[in-house]
């Protein structure tokens, strides 16, 4: 079964400009989740869609982060401008329904804003 | 507020040594509560989960034990190998809810030979 696909690995832009990531979820889930995790923090939902409506977005900085889920299987996270705050790696996880803790995650997207 | 407390790393331990994390939480109502792992390189991964109290979490040989009394989830392991280096996430999610892991800080583990 193939897992979380995330690209790309690794981002370096300059503050202001603009980024996306994109993420494919493991075929079948139904809930997919978009993490930002700071240097030496742990994982922080930005936003949690269920098929491709929105679960939960109150920690998305809505004036600068936007997501998408067109047709409630991929899944795209958009910043900008970026801040110099934004660096971090981007987690996308899926799960096969929301609420139950079990996630699957893909390996990050590194984004250095400089 | 719904939040979760790991101690801080990062803990170097030598080849079979005994393993304790400690992670304390607190929530509304009755949370199911996990610890995940990740191992350099690759991406976070379920390690163990408890869903109510007392209930006893385990896999690869960690355990963690649901204790409602002390709102605590500790990570145990009786002899790590180097193959155990990675970061250990607690979390929990608040029961019933359709909503999303609340994770700690993370903890740094380093097993040398």
């Amino acid at each position: 079964e193939a897992g979380v696909a995330q690209s790309p690995r690794y981002k370096i832009i300059e503050k202001r400009q603009s980024v996306a990531f994109w993420c494919n979820p493991i075929s079948g889930h139904a809930t997919l989740y978009w993490y930002q995790q700071i240097l030496g923090q742990g994982p922080k939902l930005l936003i949690q869609f269920q098929n491709n409506g929105v679960v939960d977005d109150s920690q998305l900085p809505k004036d600068r982060f936007s997501a998408e889920r067109l047709k409630g299987v991929d899944s795209t996270l958009k910043i900008q401008p970026a801040k110099l705050e934004d660096s971090a790696v981007y987690l996308c996880a899926s799960s096969t329904r929301g609420g139950t803790g079990e996630l699957f995650f893909g390996e990050g997207s590194r984004l250095t804003v400089l | 507020g719904n939040s979760v407390t790991q101690m801080e790393g990062p803990v170097t331990l030598s080849e079979e040594a005994f393993l304790t994390i400690n992670c304390t939480y607190t929530a509304t109502g009755y949370p199911s509560l996990f610890w995940y792992v990740q191992y350099p390189g690759e991406g976070l991964q379920l390690l163990l989960k408890a869903t109510k109290a007392d209930d006893k979490g385990s896999n690869k040989g960690f355990e963690a034990t649901y204790r409602k009394e002390t709102t605590s989830f500790h990570l145990e392991k009786g002899s790590v190998q180097v193959s155990d280096s990675a970061v250990y996430f607690c979390a929990l999610i608040r029961g019933g809810s359709q909503g999303n892991l609340i994770f700690g800080k993370g903890t740094k583990l380093s097993v040398k030979p």
